[in-house]
């Protein structure tokens, strides 16, 4: 069935570093990529999302990267901050239905 | 523009008993999911609905149900509940499939005792 691979589990860096998650999704008939950010409490929000038809996006400090042959997408974050700290979901969707990936804890130490 | 809202927060319930979550989309979207989420299984797609029909369905035994109202709020429902339902369950909110966004509630946490 459909599955979404996201690694790593947990993500340390020191503030103003770079952070790279990155995920591997089954269903080649997916079109849709976005990313979560889940603080503590809360839901996750959707903080940046990609379409097939695109392989770069970007926004201020977070860029996603997507490679459709070898189903690869990657988050990239630079200069990292604190409020960064969060839970991080990738999820691949082909308009049938979401499916996420296991997240990824990431630290950000001042 | 108020958000996705999602009651209860929070509640307790015992093995054998039935709960009811509730779920009110964001003004205007026509599509809510719902999601099971846990500590060892992250966030499992249960069901979604798109005007008041059910759309599409996850790997969940019967006892996970749901439905939609005309005014696009929904509701789910377990019902002879287990130890394992214990989760933190998600509602998302969006205007169609086609558009891909999907906006989370703060989600309702179950204690099963």
């Amino acid at each position: 069935g459909e599955n979404v691979e996201q690694h790593p589990s947990t993500l340390s860096v020191q503030e103003g570093d770079s952070a790279v998650i990155k995920c591997t999704y089954s269903d080649s008939a997916s079109n849709y990529f976005p990313w979560y950010k889940q603080e503590l409490g809360k839901g996750p929000q959707l903080i940046i999302d990609i379409r097939s038809n695109v392989g770069e996006k970007k926004d201020q400090r977070i860029a996603v990267t997507l490679n459709k042959t070898a189903k690869h997408f990657s988050l990239h974050i630079t200069e990292t901050q604190p409020e960064d700290s969060a839970v991080y979901f990738c999820a691949a969707s082909n308009t049938d239905k979401l499916i996420f990936g296991t997240g990824t804890r990431l630290q950000v130490f001042p | 523009k108020a958000g996705v809202t999602q009651t209860p927060r929070y509640l307790i319930k015992t093995r054998g008993q039935q709960v009811t979550l509730s779920c009110s989309p964001i003004s205007g979207h026509r599509s809510v999911s719902w999601y099971q989420q846990t500590p060892g299984q992250g966030l499992q797609f249960l069901f979604e609905y798109f005007s008041e029909t059910q759309r599409n369905k996850g790997n969940f035994p019967g006892r996970f149900s749901g439905r939609q109202f005309s005014n696009s709020r929904s509701e789910m429902n377990v019902s002879t509940l287990e130890l394992g339902d214990s989760a933190l369950y998600l509602c998302a909110s969006g205007k169609d499939r086609e558009e891909g966004e999907l906006f989370f509630g703060e989600g309702s946490r179950l204690t099963v005792l």
